[in-house]
Parts: structure tokens; sequence; C-alpha cells
């Protein structure tokens, strides 16, 4: 059974702090690993997407992989209240099959 | 660029009723996926498509659901009859092609079942 890990929260932060969302995947071949964001009511938004090792930066998102940890966690800097929503960690097992999603992290940024 | 549209946006029926959903992917976009969402979960894949073919409905309950992308673009999910069980958001994605794996999701149809 392969598995995505995330630690529902609540994961409450200050606005201008550092938001940090962790996720664990149990398939040590996955290939390609996203960060979608969904605000409550809404569908899920795609925002980030990383394939190797190491560090990828969006204006102030930056998605980190570690593959040999099967680790990968999203840094959110600055927070704003208008990033309080539920983070879902999405892995794919292989190139073109169907995305494996965690339960997903709730963020809140109070003002 | 348009999204992907689904509809209904919402619908309530009751249980042993059947029910349908649509979907119409991003232009050009040949793959097409059915996620079941329940609430405090994230996405669960009922079926995948490629171009008209269904390559993966491992986890579709194919008692009760049925799909069909006909001419592959647009997409019908089908529950006949429903359960209480079944009531979730129903949400449609798409991607560009076989092995781009960045999937974009429709608003979602949320069903009731009473």
């Amino acid at each position: 059974q392969k598995e995505v890990e995330q630690n529902s929260g609540p994961l409450s932060v200050p606005e201008g702090a550092i938001a940090s969302l962790n996720c664990t995947y149990s398939d040590r071949g996955s290939q390609s690993f996203f960060w979608y964001r969904q605000y409550s009511g809404k569908s899920p938004e795609l925002i980030m997407s990383i394939y190797s090792n190491g560090d990828k930066e969006d204006g102030r998102f930056t998605a980190q992989l570690n593959k040999a940890s099967q680790y990968v966690s999203l840094l959110i800097r600055d927070s704003q209240p208008s990033d309080s929503a539920t983070y879902l960690c999405a892995v794919n097992p292989q190139a073109g099959t169907a995305l494996i999603f965690g339960k997903g992290t709730t963020l809140s940024v109070s003002s | 660029e348009a999204g992907v549209v689904q509809s209904p946006r919402y619908k309530i029926i009751e249980k042993k009723q059947p029910v349908a959903f649509w979907c119409n992917p991003i232009s050009g976009h040949n793959t097409l996926y059915w996620y079941l969402q329940n609430l405090g979960q994230g996405p669960e894949l009922l079926i995948r498509y490629e171009n008209e073919e269904a390559v993966d409905d491992s986890q579709l309950p194919k008692d009760r659901f049925s799909a069909e992308r006909l001419k592959g673009v647009d997409s019908t999910l089908k529950i006949q009859p429903a359960e209480l069980g079944d009531s979730a958001v129903y949400l449609c994605a798409s991607s560009p092609r076989t092995g781009i794996d960045e999937q974009f999701f429709g608003p979602g149809t949320r069903l009731t079942v009473l």
C-alpha cells in the first residue's frame, strides 16, 4: 500500500512568520512530488512541483525534496492570512499514473 | 486558457436514485482523472483515462459506478443506485499527456445522498 503521510495540524503561525509543512511517502521509487493548496469548499490548486533532490523556490514558496529520506516539505515565507488553507502533498509513484495524496495539513495564519 | 469544467456543482438526491456528473477537461489535455474526496481526506482516484481509454479503473466500484469518455474529450461519471456513503466531492482533473504529471482540478461536484 503506497502511502503519503502528513500531520493534519492545525498548524498555526503569526502573520509574517515562516510556515513549514512536511510530508513523507512510502514508495522509494516515486518520481514526482506536488503541493496543492485547498481552500475550504474549493478544489485543490497546484502551487509547487518538484522532481529532483534539493530546493525549488517560487516566490514565497520553497519546496524541498530528499529522496533518500523519502521526505518532501513546503516552506511559506512571510505567511499571510490568505495562506490559511489545507495543503495537500501528492506523490506520483510512476510517471503517467495517478497521484497519491496525503490527508492534508491545515494552516492557519493569524493577523 | 479555460480550466476544467464540471457540472453540476451541487447535487442532492435520495438513496437508490441515479446520478451523473460531467467533466470537460482543459483543451488539449489527453489524460483525465476522476477522484473522490471525503471530508478531511485527500482525493482518491476512481478512474484514469488516456484519450478515450480507461487505463486505470481498479478503484472504481463497478457494481454501481460507471464512467465513459467518448471521443476522448468530455467524460461522464455515473452512480446507480446511490448509497448514503457516496456523499462526497467528486473531482475531475486533467493533465496534458502521458508522462506529464501535473494535474489540474475542476471545481468539483458536491454530492449529498439522503
